[in-house]
């Protein structure tokens, strides 16, 4: 079956590295992406990864991907109250070819 | 300046009332997309659209209507039938279809009084 799982709160200091984590379920899925989402608004696209790489870095963001465990993370280094947000893990399954979205991860940093 | 454009961004209906919630794109995207979102959860994909006059029922279709009569124009319509319109809709748009990277609109958030 899709699913995506997130854990639902991060909290961090200023200045400290974040990392979120998200697992999915379909193996065949080709693209994961990460999505922010800022109070009120729509859904801002982060970075995404392709399913025959392991690391993707991107400035304060790196991407780490695991295949064999099904499991994706996003560090955001240097985290800044700016980064206070939602963040949704998405992966595309080969299997349904439809966006399909975690519940996010709300990160709070604390100055 | 390219992007996604939804308007209104707050929108109030009474029950029983139809209601339409615009969304326009200027990136040349084939694909458009809505989305709902509730507190605490992901987006659940209600409508999409890969080409003009085209479109299919995504996951949630029950209670809305869309047309898509202009390649820009993905208008969404929150019937009466749908028991429980209150939420946040995001429109969103991709270069052709759901393989390649989705943007999203500002979104449109709904309460039914």
């Amino acid at each position: 079956g899709e699913d995506v799982e997130q854990s639902l709160f991060l909290s961090v200091r200023e200045g400290d590295s974040s990392v979120i984590n998200c697992t999915y379920t379909d193996s065949s899925s080709t693209y994961l992406y990460w999505y922010k989402q800022e109070p009120g608004a729509g859904l801002q696209l982060l970075t995404y990864i392709f399913s025959n790489m392991d690391m993707k870095q991107d400035q304060r963001l790196t991407v780490l991907l695991n295949k064999k465990d099904k499991h994706l993370s996003l560090r955001i280094a240097d985290t800044q109250t700016g980064d206070s947000a939602i963040y949704f893990c998405a992966e595309i399954p080969d299997s349904s070819y439809k966006l399909i979205f975690g519940s996010g991860t709300r990160l709070l940093v604390r100055p | 300046d390219g992007g996604i454009t939804q308007s209104p961004k707050y929108l109030f209906r009474k029950e029983g009332q139809n209601v339409t919630l615009s969304c326009e794109q200027n990136l040349n995207h084939d694909a458009m997309y809505w989305y709902r979102q509730d507190p605490g959860q992901g987006l659940r994909l209600i409508y999409y659209s890969q080409i003009v006059n085209d479109f299919q029922k995504g996951d949630i279709a029950e209670g809305y209507s869309v047309s898509r009569e202009k390649k820009e124009s993905f208008p969404l319509t929150v019937t009466s039938a749908q028991k429980n319109p209150t939420a946040f809709y995001l429109c969103a748009s991709s270069h052709r279809g759901f393989t390649d990277t989705q943007y999203f609109g500002p979104g449109t958030r709904l309460t039914v009084l």
